[in-house]
């Protein structure tokens, strides 16, 4: 199985921060990487696929970049609606696995 | 807004069964592939099982493989996860996610459920 690697796997941010997660595949994935959005007692929330389509309803100051193996997931300013944990995964393989998760804390 | 309810989640012993459902509505249910996707305690998050549109082809994880049964009901608009000589590693919250196209090989889950949860204890 292709292992993704999500780091950090916490931090602790302030509103109107900029904030980037980073997620690394184990081997090529091309760009077969979507991000989630979760919060307490909900599903994951789809917020960007093939690596850098935002989703309908997803605002812009979320957005997605990479390729290959390296892929990052950056919100340019912070909000608070935006507490809340965010997992990578690759849909290179039918087996589809996921980061460990990066949450983000209120500083 | 699509809508993804799932149900039959519950404490059942080691060596036991469970059959989890979901319900589905506010798209065309019988256009998209679906999946159950669980997560343990503490865990992060891992895909269980997948079913195409017409119920035709199926996959699952090597983990669950020969004892999970994923099946679906078009006419009920319901996906279905029978998991029988459960473990206690299969302990999770369990959920059912909608696929962005029709066969197996849609593997992107654009709509998740809130999940039900399933604990293998004695």
């Amino acid at each position: 199985d292709i292992q993704m690697t999500q780091s950090p796997s916490s931090l602790s941010a302030s509103v109107g921060d900029r904030v980037t997660i980073t997620c690394r595949a184990s081997q090529s994935i091309n760009t077969w990487l979507a991000w989630f959005q979760q919060k307490p007692g909900k599903g994951p929330r789809l917020l960007i696929s093939r690596a850098s389509n935002l989703q309908n309803g997803v605002p812009s100051r979320f957005s997605g970049s990479g390729s290959g193996t390296e892929f990052t997931l950056t919100i340019s300013s912070l909000q608070p609606d935006d507490f809340a944990t965010y997992y990578c995964q690759q849909y290179n393989t039918y087996s589809r696995t996921f980061g460990q998760g990066t949450k983000v804390e209120i500083k | 807004e699509v809508q993804l309810l799932e149900s039959g989640g519950g404490l059942v012993q080691p060596g036991g069964s469970l059959r989890l459902s979901c319900a589905a509505s506010e798209f065309t249910f019988s256009n998209h592939a679906m999946s159950w996707v669980r997560q343990g305690p503490g865990k992060g998050l891992e895909w269980v099982s997948s079913i195409s549109d017409s119920g035709r082809d199926t996959l699952y994880a090597d983990s669950v493989k020969g004892r999970f049964t994923i099946s679906r009901d078009n006419s009920r608009d319901t996906v279905h996860l029978q998991m029988n000589s459960l473990r206690v590693e299969d302990t999770a919250l369990y959920y059912c996610a909608k696929s962005d196209c029709n066969h197996i090989g849609c593997r992107l889950a654009d709509y998740w459920g809130q999940g039900t949860l399933v604990t293998v204890s004695s």
